[in-house]
């Protein structure tokens, strides 16, 4: 079964780093794509960005780009979303996702969510 | 940035209705048009993608159509589980932006 864990929500107060975690499991990591995408409480969805854990290959939305880094480590299948600075701005649900070997494949496969709150 | 228009935002059906939504991009995007159903709380789940092919294990009542900047999604007959909030997003060029959301709703 193809899966995809995320690491548990997060309390941070502004200003502060964050790195949070998507381990997958049940298939090739290597060969698929993984991206985030933003949710605020209550909106719709952003596309933030993504990875190919192959090579570390990493796409942004610019409206992303700088404020946030997409990373994975193959060696442990685990795919990230780091910030150097939060904001309160940043409060929201991050979900990852799994793309296909190809860019324009679809996101079939969702982590459950990671609920961030930054406190100003 | 491709900019992807959903509507309704919001549409009240009844069980057993035949459901439309709509999502028109700002450019051509082909066909690369996906489409998910999101429950409150939980994440979304992938129903269509290139626009008209059927995920795996999503029921027959939902289906995709359009090309190039109009796209439908339609639910043949809603049932109670379909009552959730929908989204399209183009896979055209990057950004790969999402539709603001369709709810539907009793």
């Amino acid at each position: 079964e193809v899966l995809l864990v995320q690491s548990g929500a997060e309390v941070r107060e502004s200003g502060e780093s964050l790195k949070i975690s998507c381990k997958a499991s049940g298939y090739d990591f290597t060969t698929y794509w993984i991206g985030w995408v933003r949710q605020v409480p209550g909106k719709g969805l952003e596309w933030m960005g993504i990875v190919y854990p192959g090579d570390s290959d990493t796409r942004y939305n610019p409206s992303f780009q700088g404020q946030v880094t997409i990373s994975a480590d193959k060696s442990i299948t685990t795919a990230y979303l780091q910030w150097n600075s939060l904001r309160a701005s940043d409060t929201a649900i991050y979900f990852c996702a799994r793309n296909g070997p190809i860019l324009a494949d679809p996101l079939d496969v969702w982590g459950q969510g990671t609920m961030v709150i930054v406190s100003s | 940035d491709i900019q992807m228009t959903q509507s309704p935002s919001t549409l009240s059906a009844s069980v057993g209705d035949r459901v439309t939504i709509t999502c028109r991009a700002s450019q051509n995007v082909r066909s690369w048009l996906a489409w998910y159903q999101q429950k409150p709380g939980k994440a979304p789940k992938l129903l269509i993608y290139k626009a008209s092919t059927l995920q795996s294990g999503v029921p027959s009542r939902f289906s995709g159509s359009g090309s190039g900047t109009e796209f439908t999604l339609t639910i043949s007959s809603l049932q109670p589980d379909d009552f959730a909030t929908y989204y399209c997003q183009h896979f055209n060029s990057y950004p790969w932006t999402f539709g603001q959301g369709t709810k539907v709703e009793i």
